[in-house]
């Protein structure tokens, strides 16, 4: 079957970096994506990875190995604001999203 | 970056009566839209894939004759559930993807409750 499988809480501090894993087994593979989720609203893009390596944008850096099946989200400088759900999602062979159960990550001052 | 909207935002209805949403992307053309369920404290569930001028179609356990899905047209599908039950109370969420895109773009979501 397919899987995708991330923690289901985290808690950081504001200003410290924290690191979201995401691991996967699905057939096929066709890209994986982060989006962020705040509690009642819907699901917002913040990354693409097809090919293995770091992809950067601000405070957010997302890194995949296709080989391990791996990816981590890497949020820097944390903020409040940055308290919501992380989804990791695959898209698989018939290019459907999978997606993970979210991973819920709290700031603390 | 592109911009789907969903309308109503939030709806209350009476068990047994059906209830409409819609879906619209409002500056590029959907091939392709997507309805998903959410529970609280739950990961989105996919009910339902539908493209531009065909029938939907449903994931496994999503009953097609309850959650009726039309994308008549490239910028607008909807979801209509009927004969609402206080379980399908949920958030309901849809995304659209353009032609030849990687990503799927959400709308703000539905949240039903079936009183």
């Amino acid at each position: 079957g397919q899987n995708i499988d991330q923690p289901t809480e985290m808690t950081a501090t504001e200003g410290a970096i924290v690191q979201i894993n995401c691991t996967y087994q699905t057939s096929g593979f066709n890209g994986l994506f982060w989006y962020q989720q705040h509690a009642g609203e819907a699901p917002t893009f913040l990354s693409y990875n097809v090919l293995d390596g770091l992809e950067e944008k601000g405070r957010f850096s997302s890194f995949l190995s296709r080989s391990k099946g791996y990816s981590y989200l890497l949020l820097k400088e944390l903020q409040m604001k940055d308290s919501a759900s992380y989804l990791c999602a695959v898209r698989d062979e018939n290019y459907q999203l999978i997606w993970g159960a979210g991973t819920k990550l709290i700031i603390k001052p | 970056g592109a911009v789907v909207s969903q309308h109503p935002s939030w709806v209350i209805c009476k068990s047994g009566t059906s209830v409409k949403i819609e879906c619209r992307s409002l500056d590029f053309q959907a091939t392709t839209m997507f309805w998903y369920r959410q529970f609280p404290k739950q990961s989105l569930m996919l009910m339902a894939t539908s493209n531009e001028g065909s029938k939907a179609t449903y994931e496994q356990g999503v009953e097609k004759d309850k959650f009726l899905i039309n994308h008549a047209s490239l910028t607008l599908s909807t979801l209509t559930v009927t004969s609402a039950h206080p379980e399908d109370s949920s958030f309901y969420i849809c995304s659209a993807r353009g032609d030849r895109e990687v990503e799927q773009y959400f709308g703000p979501g539905t949240r039903l409750t079936v009183t």
